[in-house]
Formats: C-alpha cells, structure tokens, sequence
C-alpha cells in the first residue's frame, strides 16, 4: 500500500501558541487531503479536504481560522492549530488517496497526539 | 452521518475466523463499502473494498448480500495483533477518498 507520513507523531504546547502538522505522500501524489480529528474513545471526524492549489473545504462546524490548511504541493498538506487551548488537545490524522491509478482507498497517516497545556 | 451499522463489540478466539457484520441499508448504486481498522492510537489501516462483487486479498475477505444492504468482513484465521476497531464505510464513487467515520466494531481477540 500506500505510504503517508505525519510529523510530528506527538507534540506538547503552551496554551495560545499555534503548531503546525505536517502530512506527507511519500510514494504517490495526492491532490486531496483529509484531515480527520479523534478525541479518546470516540470515532475519527473529518475536519476539512485539502485541495492542492486552491482552498480547503471545511466540514460543518469546524472553524477555518482556527484550523489552517495549506496545500502547497502534490505531496505535502499542512494544518496549522492557531492559539491552541486545552480543549484542542486531540490526535489528529491526516488521509491521502492516489492521484492516479488506484481505485480511490485512502492511506492514513500515523496520527500526531497533541496536547495543549 | 455514518451510513452503516455494526455491532460495538465483539470477541473472537485466536486461529479462529472472525465475522464481522455491517448493514447498510441505504446503499446506492454507485456506492463502495470499504473496511479499514484502527489499531490503538495508531491511524486507520485500509483492509479492503468492493462494489457488488465479493472480494479477497491477503488480509481479509469481504462478502457483499445480492441486494447489496450487508456486507461482512471475515479475517480467515484471527490473530492477537487483529485486536482492533474495524470500521465499514460506505462511500460515494466520486468523492475520492473521503471517508466518514462511525463507531466501527471493537474486536478483541484472546488466546
């Protein structure tokens, strides 16, 4: 399969300090991202579709200026936690499906496990 | 919202087959069902996926009704590293990759 890469895999940071999450395709290119949030004991949810070259498109509910997404490549999609408070402490995934070939699985990353003190 | 329905738990017996049940009623004709499963604090693992047709390959197997509103996923030979969520996704053919999540099937397995 398919291989994604996420970075860092945990992260601790001050209340109000904002952290960027990296998620990379390391053996195909990927004009969609997904971007998934899981608090413990619950389901994954999709926050948002990265699109290479153009905006993100939010899932209701989810503020866009708190979460930032930036995909600037074919391989690469980031999302930035801007002025991160406890309550954003979650794990965070991110998703990739080929953009050729395949027939539309996705391939997820390992997850980064944040926690805003 | 979550278009499937399974089971929250199930328990299953080291070498032994694990069956595991997903009903999704509403299915349309240009639906696939997917399965993935989540290991504990790790990201979702893509099992397997078919449209009408009953699918295998090296993990698992995947039996779809004729009237496509069930589906079960059947691990031949469980092992303790299947511990896990399983979740069945049913999803559009022309939303690439995106996936909504539900409540997926705990898997135990035990010796």
């Amino acid at each position: 399969g398919a291989v994604v890469s996420q970075h860092p895999s945990w992260v601790i940071c001050k209340s109000g300090t904002s952290v960027k999450i990296e998620c990379r395709s390391l053996d195909f290119q990927a004009t969609t991202m997904f971007w998934y949030r899981q608090f413990p004991k619950q389901s994954l949810m999709l926050m948002a579709t990265s699109n290479e070259g153009s905006k993100a498109t939010y899932e209701q509910g989810v503020e866009k200026d708190k979460f930032l997404i930036n995909h600037a490549s074919l391989t690469l999609s980031t999302l930035t936690v801007t002025s991160a408070h406890p309550e954003d402490s979650s794990f965070y995934i991110c998703s990739a499906s080929r953009r050729t070939g395949g027939t539309g699985e996705a391939f997820f990353g390992q997850g980064t496990r944040l926690t805003v003190v | 919202d979550a278009k499937t329905t399974q089971p929250p738990s199930m328990d299953c017996a080291e070498g032994r087959a694990a069956n595991l049940p997903c009903n999704h009623s509403t299915i349309s004709g240009n639906e696939y069902v997917y399965w993935y499963r989540q290991i504990h604090s790790q990201g979702p693992q893509y099992i397997i996926h078919g449209l009408k047709n009953n699918e295998t390959n090296e993990m698992a197997s995947l039996i779809i009704t004729e009237d496509r509103k069930s589906s079960t996923l059947i691990l031949p030979h469980a092992t303790l590293r299947d511990t896990a969520v399983y979740y069945c996704i049913v999803r559009e053919s022309d939303s690439w990759g995106k996936l909504q999540f539900g409540a997926g099937t705990q898997v135990v397995v035990t010796p």
